[in-house]
């Protein structure tokens, strides 16, 4: 059973406006870490943000935020003030406490407009 | 940038042939796991590595396998290449103690 889902295969935000990027999991575990990746065409993933099963409130790092709503098992990314250099493939992944992988969404590819 | 470092950075290889790729884990990171990203697809798990013990593996044949060294670098060998193997694979590293992984630049590996 697929445990991430990105239902947006691409999106195209004007330069400056604020992007929502969806993610939905599902887990039997209580402990469980969520994560969103930047991958740019270089290859590199890298990290954004972070988001604890436990954690009260929902995490934030400079431009992105995590929406999570832990009742509807989603986990959606918030970039305010999208730049060009945004434009890459998104993607959520989760790691739960009874297991050792990464479980990955398929990814959304992120397009910034001038 | 992670401190996680693989080479090479790209390589092409017939079918039939084997492969060695190499990871360099983060200083301090004693578990490292492997993932094969195909063009346009998420990262699929290959196996992890836990002080040079195999501890997970996931969906892929015995002819992906690995090692973890003393130091905590890794390889991914994979024997008689397929076409489908051709993809980006990363090597990210972890503490142990926190859910988050490091991410190396990958390798890009092209079967023909």
């Amino acid at each position: 059973a697929q445990k991430i889902t990105q239902t947006q295969p691409g999106m195209f935000v004007q330069e400056k406006e604020a992007v929502t990027l969806d993610c939905t999991y599902d887990t039997s575990d209580p402990s469980y870490g969520l994560f969103w990746y930047k991958q740019p065409s270089s290859g590199e993933m890298i990290f954004l943000i972070y988001q604890g099963s436990y954690d009260q409130q929902n995490a934030t790092e400079g431009r992105y935020s995590l929406n999570f709503q832990k009742a509807r098992k989603s986990a959606n990314l918030v970039i305010s003030a999208s730049q060009l250099g945004d434009s890459a493939m998104y993607f959520c992944a989760m790691r739960e406490r009874s297991n050792y992988q990464l479980i990955w969404g398929a990814g959304t590819k992120l397009i910034i407009k001038p | 940038e992670t401190g996680v470092t693989q080479s090479p950075t790209h390589l092409i290889k017939t079918r039939g042939q084997q492969v060695t790729l190499r990871c360099s884990s983060q200083s301090g990171h004693n578990t490292v796991s492997w993932y094969q990203q195909a063009l346009g697809q998420g990262p699929q798990f290959i196996f992890q590595y836990y002080r040079e013990e195999e501890n997970g593996r996931g969906n892929f044949p015995p002819r992906f396998s690995g090692l973890q060294f003393p130091n905590y670098s890794s390889e991914l060998n994979v024997n008689a290449l397929e076409l489908d193997d051709s993809a980006l694979y990363l090597c990210a590293s972890e503490d142990g103690f926190s859910y988050e992984q490091y991410f190396g630049p990958g390798t890009r590996l092209t079967v023909t």
